[in-house]
C-alpha cells in the first residue's frame, strides 16, 4: 500500500519569493514514480513534474523543480519566484511502477499574495 | 504530452437520472482512467479501462453505479448511474503516457451537481 502525506493544509506567499510545499510518501515497491500536480479554480489537473524513484538527479521543469530525498521519503515542490497565477490546490501523487494507479496527497492550497 | 477533452464540462442533474461523460485523447493511449473528486476532497480511482476489455474496478465501486466504455484507443465513457446528491463531484479522466516516463495527464474534468 502507498501513502502521500502533505501537511500543509494552506501556505500564503509574497509574489516573486520561492515556495515550497512538502510531501512525504510511504512505500514498500522498489520502484515508483512522484508526481505533482496544480489544480485551479476551474477544476482541471495539470501536471507539474514527475520524479523517477531511481533518478539520480532531481527534476526540473522551468520554475518548478523536486526536491527529492528518498532516504527521508520526501518530494518536495519547489516554486521559484511565485507569481499571482500560482495560486491554486498543489497535489502530491505516487504510484509504483507495474501498477498505474496513482495516489494522491490532500493537497496544499498556495495563495500568493500581491 | 496527450490533450485530453471531456464533455459535458459541468452539469446539473436531478437524483435518480443517470449522466454519462465523455472523455476524448488526441492520439492512441493504452491505459485510461476515471477519477473522483468530491467536494473539497482529494482525487480517488474509480476504475482503469483498457481497449478491448472490462474495467477494473477499485475497492468501493461497482460497474453497476459507473459502468465504463472504452470502444478504441481514444475515447471512453463513464456513466454515474441512478445518482444520488452524494454524487456531486468533479470527474475526471486520465491517460498514462509513457513516451518518456510513466506521467499521467488528465482531461479538464467534468464537474456534476445532483439536487
Amino acid at each position: 500500500a502507498q501513502k502521500i502525506t502533505q501537511t500543509q493544509p494552506g501556505m500564503f506567499v509574497q509574489e516573486k519569493e520561492a515556495v515550497t510545499l512538502d510531501c512525504t510518501y510511504d512505500t514498500s515497491d522498489p520502484s515508483y514514480g512522484l508526481f505533482w500536480y496544480k489544480q485551479p479554480s476551474s477544476g482541471e489537473m495539470i501536471f507539474l513534474i514527475y520524479q523517477g524513484s531511481y533518478d539520480q538527479q532531481n527534476a526540473t521543469e522551468g520554475r518548478y523543480s523536486l526536491n527529492f530525498q528518498k532516504a527521508r521519503k520526501s518530494a518536495n515542490l519547489v516554486i521559484s519566484a511565485s507569481q499571482l497565477g500560482d495560486s491554486a490546490m498543489y497535489f502530491c501523487a505516487m504510484r509504483a511502477f507495474g501498477n498505474e494507479k496513482l495516489t494522491f496527497g490532500t493537497g496544499t492550497r498556495l495563495t500568493i499574495i500581491p | 504530452s496527450a490533450v485530453i477533452s471531456q464533455k459535458p464540462s459541468r452539469d446539473i442533474c436531478q437524483r435518480g437520472t443517470s449522466l454519462t461523460i465523455q472523455c476524448q485523447v488526441d492520439s492512441q493511449v493504452t491505459m485510461m482512467f476515471w477519477y473522483r473528486q468530491q467536494p473539497g476532497q482529494s482525487l480517488t480511482l474509480i476504475a482503469t479501462a483498457n481497449q478491448g476489455s472490462e474495467a477494473t474496478y477499485e475497492s468501493g465501486f461497482v460497474i453497476d453505479k459507473f459502468p465504463i466504455s472504452r470502444p478504441n484507443l481514444t475515447f471512453s465513457t463513464l456513466t454515474v448511474s441512478n445518482m444520488s446528491p452524494e454524487d456531486s463531484s468533479i470527474y475526471l479522466c486520465s491517460v498514462e503516457w509513457t513516451v518518456n516516463s510513466y506521467e499521467q495527464y488528465f482531461g479538464p474534468g467534468t464537474r456534476l451537481t445532483v439536487t
